[in-house]
């Protein structure tokens, strides 16, 4: 397989700018999941998708991020209003759809907002 | 809801010497386990789960990690270490009970001294 992609992967914003980034999972995989990764942290749920339905959204997400998977292929996660403390690493994962699978790691999108 | 608990930001150990990080899980129903691993700007990688069956699992690069149902533990083990498995290790939990997302822990940065 080709891996998980993302884009940017390095994005630098001012306050209150819209960002979005990309993710394109590994080609044969149903379910995506977005997480997001502070320095000295665990990987933070934020959404997952099987094919193209959002199933779950973690209840610490505010309304100013929002996520697609139009046609089940690549995802992208639009943070509006960008604050400073949404600085993070957002890491994209895929995986089979098998309650047990394991998941595959994109490199991330370190967003910096100033 | 699910939780993990990584009780030790980080362990030292000196090269060929085994080595444990330790991992606790909170999860409703059967748990599906995982340890991840993370080098410094890479992905996080998939070392090794446990779904069922034998309590010893053995995954990636020679760890291996014990299921202890009784105590919710799933702690990462090597019987000799290595310098290369200097790196940042991330235990995770998935339920079997509605929905799919995996739960991390804050992860264990582990040093091998040679």
């Amino acid at each position: 397989d080709t891996g998980v992609s993302q884009n940017p992967r390095h994005k630098i914003t001012k306050r209150g700018q819209n960002v979005t980034f990309r993710c394109d999972p590994i080609s044969e995989h149903n379910r995506l999941y977005w997480y997001r990764q502070t320095l000295g942290q665990g990987p933070e749920f934020l959404t997952y998708f099987q094919n193209e339905a959002q199933l779950e959204k973690s209840r610490l997400l505010s309304d100013r991020f929002s996520a697609e998977r139009p046609k089940g292929s690549f995802s992208t996660l639009e943070i509006q209003r960008t604050e400073q403390g949404d600085s993070a690493m957002y890491l994209c994962a895929s995986s089979r759809e098998t309650t047990n699978e394991k998941l595959f790691f994109g490199s991330g999108t370190q967003l910096s907002v100033l | 809801a699910q939780s993990v608990a990584q009780p030790e930001d980080q362990v030292n150990v000196a090269e060929g010497n085994p080595l444990t990080v330790k991992c606790t899980y909170s999860v409703s129903g059967n748990p599906y386990l995982f340890w991840y691993v993370q080098y410094p700007n890479r992905g996080l990688q998939f070392l090794l789960k446990y779904i069922t069956g034998d309590n010893l699992v053995k995954g990636s690069y020679g760890f291996e990690a014990e299921f202890n149902k009784s105590q919710t533990s799933f702690h990462l083990k090597k019987p000799s270490a290595l310098v290369s498995d200097s790196a940042l290790y991330f235990c995770a939990v998935r339920g079997n009970t509605g929905g799919f997302k995996t739960i991390f822990g804050a992860g264990t940065r582990l040093f091998v001294k040679a």
